[in-house]
């Protein structure tokens, strides 16, 4: 298995700035995955952050948008830039173990 | 492009009976079905996995169906308790989306005491 902390929880922001959300795993992985999660909807991929390399962006979600850094095999930060409410939703990272996915708590947030 | 359905409407099910989920999908059979749970404000939870030539897989109260002719996934719980009451996701991968994996919508159940 897998025990994955994110921060913050929550977060409330204004439109225009920017929030990083962080997330530490207990042990190693290569690869570590940013989901976003709307109201009513399927979790859907964002970027998958390999250590030591840029992360490979989903179809819709650019580098500018939600930059990514991955310094080592157990953190990863997701940046959501420049934010506009149609970005409020619920963030969550993930990692693989085995064909089976654990993910964290997820952080949610509210643009205003 | 690969979709997956589960029933969007809230499953409503009497303690004691077994409660059963459905996810279908377009296209391509998957390599792998998974199912998870999720409660509200929580991060989705892995359940079972059940690959492309498994038909079947049991866990506890849970079983999982794989019907690659019908494109169909049943989740089945059986002996269903208040505390299953969760919303169950399906989620797909195929063997040349580089470990991608695709999510349902899934579908709130609700266990009625």
């Amino acid at each position: 298995s897998a025990v994955i902390s994110q921060k913050p929880s929550r977060d409330i922001c204004q439109r225009g700035t920017s929030l990083t959300i962080q997330c530490q795993v207990d042990s190693q992985v290569t690869m570590m995955f940013w989901y976003r999660q709307q109201p009513g909807q399927s979790l859907t991929l964002i970027a998958t952050a390999n250590q030591g390399s840029e992360a490979t962006y989903e179809s819709g979600f650019v580098i500018d948008k939600f930059p990514i850094s991955r310094p080592n095999l157990t953190f990863s930060t997701l940046t959501v830039s420049n934010m506009s409410p149609e970005d409020s939703s619920i963030y969550l990272c993930s990692v693989e173990r085995v064909g089976e996915q654990y993910f964290g708590p997820g952080t949610r947030l509210t643009v205003t | 492009s690969q979709k997956i359905e589960q029933n969007s409407e809230a499953l409503n099910i009497q303690e004691g009976k077994t409660a059963t989920l459905t996810c279908n999908y377009t296209n391509y059979s998957p390599a792998y079905l998974q199912w998870y749970r999720q409660d509200p404000g929580r991060g989705p939870v892995f359940l079972l996995l059940i690959r492309e030539n498994e038909k079947e897989k049991r866990k506890e109260r849970l079983k999982v169906t794989f019907d690659t002719t019908l494109k169909q996934s049943l989740f089945h719980i059986t002996a269903s308790q208040p505390a299953d009451s969760a919303t169950y996701l399906c989620a797909l991968a195929w063997v040349n989306r580089d470990d991608k994996i695709i999510f349902g919508k899934g579908t709130r159940l609700h266990i009625l005491p």
